[in-house]
Formats: C-alpha cells, structure tokens, sequence
C-alpha cells in the first residue's frame, strides 16, 4: 500500500512562504487537507493525477498553489501570504476521486507567528 | 463552501449503537452520494471508515455504518467498543471538484 510522507513544515513570519512536500504521490488525485491545533478537518485543494486541474478552497485561492512532480512522484503546496490563520497540521491525502481520502500522511506542521 | 454540521458530541455505552448526523445543503451532502467518514485518535492521522454514503474500506468493521437521507448523512457505530472512543468527521463532494468537512463529533465509549 502507498505511504505517503510530508515534510517541510516550519515555524514562518506572517507574510512569509512555505513549500510543503508530500512524497509517493504520483498516480492519484491528490488532496491537501489541514488542521488547526484543537480544530477540524479543512479541505484546501485537490490536483489531478496528470497536474493539468487544480481546484482550491475559497480560503486559500489566490494564495496557495497546488503542484506536482510526477517523475520525483512528490506533491507540493506552495503557501504565500500567510498569516495566523494558516497555522496548522498539513496532511496530503489519496484522493478516490470523489473526495474521499483513503490514504492519509502523517502531517507537517505549519506555525505562523511573529 | 460551509462546513457541514455536526453534533460537537455522543456517546455510548459498550455494546449499544451511536448514530452521528452530518446535515449539510442541496449543494453537497444532497446533490451527491459522495459522503465520506472519518475516524481521528489523537495525534493521529483521520481514517476513512465510509466512502460514496455507505461503502466501507476493506479493513473496517461492519459495525461501521452509513446512509443519507436529503441533506443529512449519518454514520452508526454499532456494538460500541472501548476503541471506537475517537473523533469523527464527514466529509462531502461540494460541486465544482470541492470538498468540504464537518466540523467533528467526539464520540465517549462511557
């Protein structure tokens, strides 16, 4: 069964960028869902296998992108503009298609503070 | 896109039944069948348990179930075990290839 792994969480000024990883994802529909500390499940956007569609959540349009690398089979996340808001645990996910996620990682952690 | 509503809490005692309602909009849980639910321990990545409003993943118990009746989906925990104690979340197709959550049920094993 596929693993996936992120990396690239960090501690980062509000303004600032972060690129997140998430490694053995090619092949799928991918999804970023984060968690703020004590909070729920928020689904952020979705990729598919070929990389040519992306859709994003209202909340991050415009401010982060959704990316992959089908030969280094990684997924990436860019995120501009963050504020503190955006803090919070960063899983990628397998998506079925339907936006069901069957396969989870085990999350990097974003901070955004100054 | 909102997230969908969920009771913020249930319980159980072991052995009993435990339905957790995921109510949403004619947009998402009522346009498609595509209602996913998840399972979270803490400090562990969620689990999907339902897919597609009743489909369970190969590996997850039958006492697992899920149906949908207009804009509200529901998950039962049938047979509660100490081990179902966790958090649990729903999750729908929103249209336009988004997804949306609910905001989380903390199920109590009493």
């Amino acid at each position: 069964e596929v693993q996936l792994v992120e990396s690239g969480g960090d501690f980062v000024q509000p303004g600032g960028s972060l690129r997140l990883s998430c490694a053995a994802s090619a092949n799928y529909v991918m999804t970023w869902v984060r968690q703020a500390p004590g909070k729920g499940l928020e689904w952020l956007s979705v990729i598919s296998n070929s990389g040519d569609t992306t859709y994003y959540a209202d909340s991050v349009k415009g401010r982060f992108t959704i990316s992959r690398d089908n030969s280094k089979n990684t997924l990436y996340l860019q995120m501009n503009s963050l504020t503190a808001e955006d803090t919070a645990l960063y899983y990628c996910a397998k998506d079925k298609g339907t936006r069901a996620f069957d396969i989870w990682g085990q999350g990097t952690m974003v901070t955004v503070s100054s | 896109q909102s997230a969908l509503t969920q009771p913020p809490s249930a319980s159980g005692s072991p052995g009993q039944s435990v339905t957790i309602s995921c109510t949403g909009t004619s947009s998402d849980v009522g346009a498609y069948n595509y209602v996913s639910w998840y399972q979270q321990h803490p400090g562990k990545a969620p689990k999907l348990m339902i897919y597609e409003v009743f489909k369970r993943p190969s590996g997850v118990p039958d006492r697992f179930s899920g149906s949908k009746s207009g804009n509200t989906a529901s998950l039962t925990v049938s047979g509660l075990q100490a081990e179902d104690e966790a958090d649990y979340y729903c999750g729908s197709y929103a249209g336009g290839d988004k997804g949306v959550f609910g905001g989380g049920t903390k199920l109590t094993v009493l």
